[in-house]
């Protein structure tokens, strides 16, 4: 089974610190995705990777970056954490090519609280 | 609109039938989805439709795709406590040079005895 792992699944750190949310997948996917879930909002799409050391911005990537220097590991950075920024990440991984729904996989969410 | 929309709740009683409803922006979409979220939980793929097809059934979930209307439904046959969850419907769009999962709210479903 594919296994998408998220190492941190409750956080809660100070406004203004800096945060590492660690996403690991096991099945050599080249697509990694970091998504914030907020109730009614359902999920918005943060920053993608689709290989090494690349990196793309998705709908709501102010206030965030990542770093993918190994192919099964993509990490979320937060700066300078902020209230607002309380939420629950989700990680996920497909394989290379046009994505679709059905080779998509998920982590089982970090729930962030910034205090 | 640029959304994927669904409403955020809906209450069914424990052996009835739930149908949840979503709206979608793309019509090039070529898969639509429906994921399952239990609490405390990630994202699962539940079932997903081929834009060529108006249903879809797997055992107790039923699909239906109206695509001149780009609503999709997903129906829950002898809805069970363990179906309690988020449903989220997710179509696929080409933005930005990439395709990208996009997400509707997700609908709150709550069975009850």
């Amino acid at each position: 089974d594919v296994k998408v792992t998220q190492s941190s699944r409750y956080l809660v750190k100070r406004t203004g610190e800096k945060v590492f949310l660690e996403c690991v997948q096991d099945m050599d996917h080249e697509n990694m995705f970091w998504y914030r879930q907020d109730p009614g909002l359902g999920l918005r799409l943060i920053y993608f990777s689709y290989d090494v050391k690349m990196k793309e911005k998705g709908d709501i990537p102010e206030g965030y970056s990542v770093s993918r220097e190994k192919k099964e590991r993509f990490s979320l950075i937060l700066e300078s954490a902020s209230t607002n920024q309380t939420s629950m990440y989700l990680c996920a991984s497909s394989q290379f090519g046009a994505i679709s729904g059905n080779t998509i996989y998920f982590g089982e969410g970090s729930w962030l609280t910034v205090v | 609109g640029e959304d994927v929309e669904q409403s955020l709740f809906l209450s069914v009683r424990e052996g009835d039938s739930s149908v949840i409803n979503c709206t979608y922006t793309d019509s090039s979409s070529t898969y639509l989805y429906w994921y399952k979220q239990e609490p405390g939980a990630g994202l699962q793929l539940l079932t997903y439709i081929f834009s060529n097809m108006d249903m879809k059934q797997d055992q107790r979930l039923t699909v239906l795709l109206n695509k001149k209307d780009k609503h999709l439904s997903l129906r829950i046959a002898d809805t069970q406590t363990g179906d309690s969850a988020i449903y989220f419907c997710a179509e696929i769009r080409f933005s930005g040079g990439y395709n990208k999962l996009i997400f509707g709210a997700g609908t709150r479903l709550a069975v009850h005895p």
